[in-house]
């Protein structure tokens, strides 16, 4: 059974930082594509970075690029997304999720398992 | 404003049949790019519904199907069951953005 399990959320101060986990089980963890999504409260979803299976490959939204850095530990079965220079606008809840796509293609990407989800808030 | 564009709510009758579309751009629906459908109950992450345009994962009913044409793609329920109720989301990637969208979401009301 894929679990996906998100740690790390939680308040921050306009212009800190904070480290999301995601610890991951029931999957050959090296084999996938990792996403991060989040959802601002009240809103829809939002596609925020995705990592290849190696880790060699990153991909980042227009809105986060520069300030969050995805990155794996594929030996700890571990997804994380460091974040920089928050802002008010970053609050959400951040998903992991574990990516496949129906060919080699990045761009058939899609998100086939989600975690629970991890809050965070950024506010003085 | 979401690159992709879904109407904000629909609802139906328990029994009847809905749809929900998903309306994008040539850069997006129309460049040939998958759409992809998520569920998301109340409360809860979102599930995958469909993929590949039309594909269903294993455990999810056959009263959901999914299309596309052109530079839409639709999300089918017959059947309504009062447990539909729920958000519904479309996914695919966007050349100019070089990067993955989702629509603004549907919330569906069972009545």
């Amino acid at each position: 059974e894929v679990q996906l399990v998100e740690s790390g959320g939680g308040l921050v101060q306009p212009g800190g930082s904070l480290r999301l986990s995601c610890a991951a089980s029931g999957f050959t963890f090296s084999s996938y594509a990792m996403s991060w999504v989040r959802q601002a409260p009240g809103k829809g979803l939002e596609w925020v970075s995705v990592i290849s299976g190696s880790g060699s490959s990153t991909y980042y939204a227009d809105s986060v690029k520069g300030r969050f850095t995805i990155s794996r530990d594929n030996f700890k079965n571990t997804l994380y997304l460091q974040m920089n220079s928050l802002r008010a606008e970053d609050t959400a809840v951040y998903y992991c999720a574990k990516t496949a796509s129906r060919g080699a293609a990045t761009w058939g990407y899609y998100f086939d398992y989600w975690g629970q989800g991890t809050l965070v808030t950024v506010s003085s | 404003q979401s690159v992709l564009t879904q109407p904000p709510s629909v609802s139906g009758a328990p029994g009847q049949r809905v749809t929900i579309s998903c309306t994008g751009s040539s850069s997006n629906i129309g460049a040939g790019y998958d759409v992809h459908w998520y569920q998301q109950l109340p409360g809860t992450a979102p599930e995958l519904l469909i993929y590949g345009n039309s594909d269903r994962p294993s455990g999810v009913p056959d009263r959901f199907s999914g299309s596309k044409s052109g530079t839409s793609a639709s999300l089918a329920i017959t059947g309504l069951q009062a447990e539909d109720e729920a958000d519904y989301y479309c996914q695919s990637y966007d050349s100019s953005l070089s990067g993955w969208v989702f629509g603004g979401g549907t919330k569906l009301t069972v009545l």
